[in-house]
């Protein structure tokens, strides 16, 4: 298995562009979200899915749509970037979202700068 | 969610135990403990998890205060490798969330 994996690893963009960052994984989960990390900081919540055609908010949502059209993939879009969006994303997949003792795989982050 | 307090950061001597301690004194009946880590430039990995007994793996010993207001995170020799930020996170039992709500964790610094 490949695990969870994140396109592309860094990516500049000028504040207006749009952009999707990518998010697959092989392992059959039911479960994907979205993280951002900024320096210093632990992770927070962008968005969330329990299943195919299943999304959710998490903490941090402004500014970010998703959608959830097969079990593998998880895109995640930016619409119009903005500098306050500069921060290492990170994709994570667990089996189911209902049980707690499940573990989470996190894919390798992908670093967004935006000017 | 509950909040977990850490420290900021420890350090440790290379090979030498390491117990990373956690705060919890609003955890809840359900509410599991879980720790993961955070090596430099990669995504999060699981550690281990626990409810009330102490755990076991390959990689660390849980080991959780029988009243479950703190746990701690126990490496039995740090290696160069261990040097991380380690998060303790708890999860709610019966959620329709997988969410992880990470705080900033304890940076743990190894020396040789």
């Amino acid at each position: 298995n490949a695990g969870v994996t994140q396109t592309p690893k860094f990516q500049v963009l000028k504040t207006g562009q749009s952009m999707t960052l990518q998010c697959a994984q092989d392992m059959n989960h039911e479960y994907m979200s979205w993280y951002r990390q900024d320096p210093g900081m632990g992770l927070r919540l962008i968005h969330y899915s329990v299943g195919a055609g299943i999304t959710d908010q998490g903490e941090v949502p402004n500014g970010y749509n998703v959608s959830r059209s097969t079990t593998e993939d998880f895109p995640l879009r930016l619409l119009s970037a903005a500098p306050s969006q500069t921060s290492v994303y990170f994709c994570a997949s667990s089996y189911s979202a209902a049980r707690t003792g499940e573990t989470q795989y996190f894919g390798p982050g992908t670093r967004l700068l935006v000017l | 969610d509950a909040k977990t307090t850490q420290p900021n950061s420890m350090e440790s001597n290379e090979e030498e135990p390491v117990h990373l301690p956690c705060n919890h004194s609003t955890i809840s009946g359900t509410d599991y403990i879980h720790w993961y880590r955070q090596l430099p430039s990669q995504g999060p990995e699981y550690v281990i998890h626990g409810l009330t007994s102490n755990v076991n793996n390959r990689m660390a010993s849980l080991a959780i205060a029988e009243d479950r207001k703190s746990s701690t995170l126990i490496l039995h020799r740090a290696t160069l490798r261990d040097a991380a930020v380690y998060y303790c996170i708890l999860r709610r039992y019966g959620g329709s969330q997988g969410n992880l709500i990470f705080g900033k964790g304890t940076k743990l610094s190894v020396k040789p």
